[in-house]
């Protein structure tokens, strides 16, 4: 079975600082896909970043990067310049494998993440 | 419409009594989630709907728990009997390419 772990409940960051969300998986199949979300106190759920696990190159969507490690099983959620409004809960996600595009996420426990001014 | 729409986004029942949530996929989405998320949690998948295929029923956590879902249009899932241990925020999500787009969620509390 999948399994995703956050082990960090909460971050706190400075505004415009970096900061780095841990996630690793366990799966045993070799091709599955990997999704960051956001999800604001306001409950919506904000697709971040994907990667592939055949990608060669680690993903990135503006401020957002993930520090894709395969060896590790680790696939590290980076926000750059941190802005006030990225505090919010974010969860790692893998997608169940063996699957085609559009099957279900196995998403972890997610990370409270404050950005401080 | 532009997203995901779920309805009611708040519901509050008596234990014992049966829900209903909604959920109105994004046009021309043919696959559909039902998520749990309990109060500081993660999201606990329940159901999963692909196209006319049988529905990947896997994570409901009990027979009170159903879902259904016509073609590639709405989705209903259906609590009976609730208890207080079912609330929680139900999310419904839809995709066609794999990245999953969220509904705003249905919170039920069961009293």
């Amino acid at each position: 079975a999948q399994k995703i772990t956050q082990t960090q409940p909460g971050m706190f960051v400075q505004e415009k600082e970096a900061v780095t969300l841990d996630c690793t998986y366990d799966t045993s199949d070799p091709s599955y896909g990997l999704f960051w979300y956001k999800q604001p106190s306001s409950g919506e759920m904000i697709f971040l970043i994907y990667q592939g696990s055949y990608d060669q190159q680690n993903a990135t969507e503006g401020r957002y990067s993930l520090n894709f490690q395969k060896a590790r099983k680790s696939a590290n959620l980076v926000i750059s310049a941190s802005q006030l409004g990225d505090s919010a809960m974010y969860f790692c996600a893998m997608r169940a494998p063996g699957e085609t595009s559009g099957s279900r996420l196995t998403f972890g426990e997610g990370t409270q993440l404050t950005v401080n001014p | 419409g532009a997203g995901v729409s779920q309805s009611p986004s708040n519901k509050v029942t008596e234990k014992g009594k049966d829900v209903e949530l909604r959920c109105d996929p994004i046009s021309g989405h043919t696959a559909l989630y039902w998520y749990r998320q309990r109060l500081g949690q993660g999201l606990e998948f329940l159901i999963y709907f692909q196209g006319n295929s049988a529905p990947d029923k896997s994570g409901l956590p009990s027979d009170r728990f159903s879902a259904e879902r016509t073609g590639e249009s709405v989705s209903t899932l259906t609590i009976q009997r609730t208890q207080q241990e079912d609330s929680a925020v139900y999310l419904c999500a839809s995709s066609y390419t794999g990245e999953l787009f969220f509904g705003e969620g249905s919170r039920l509390t069961v009293l």
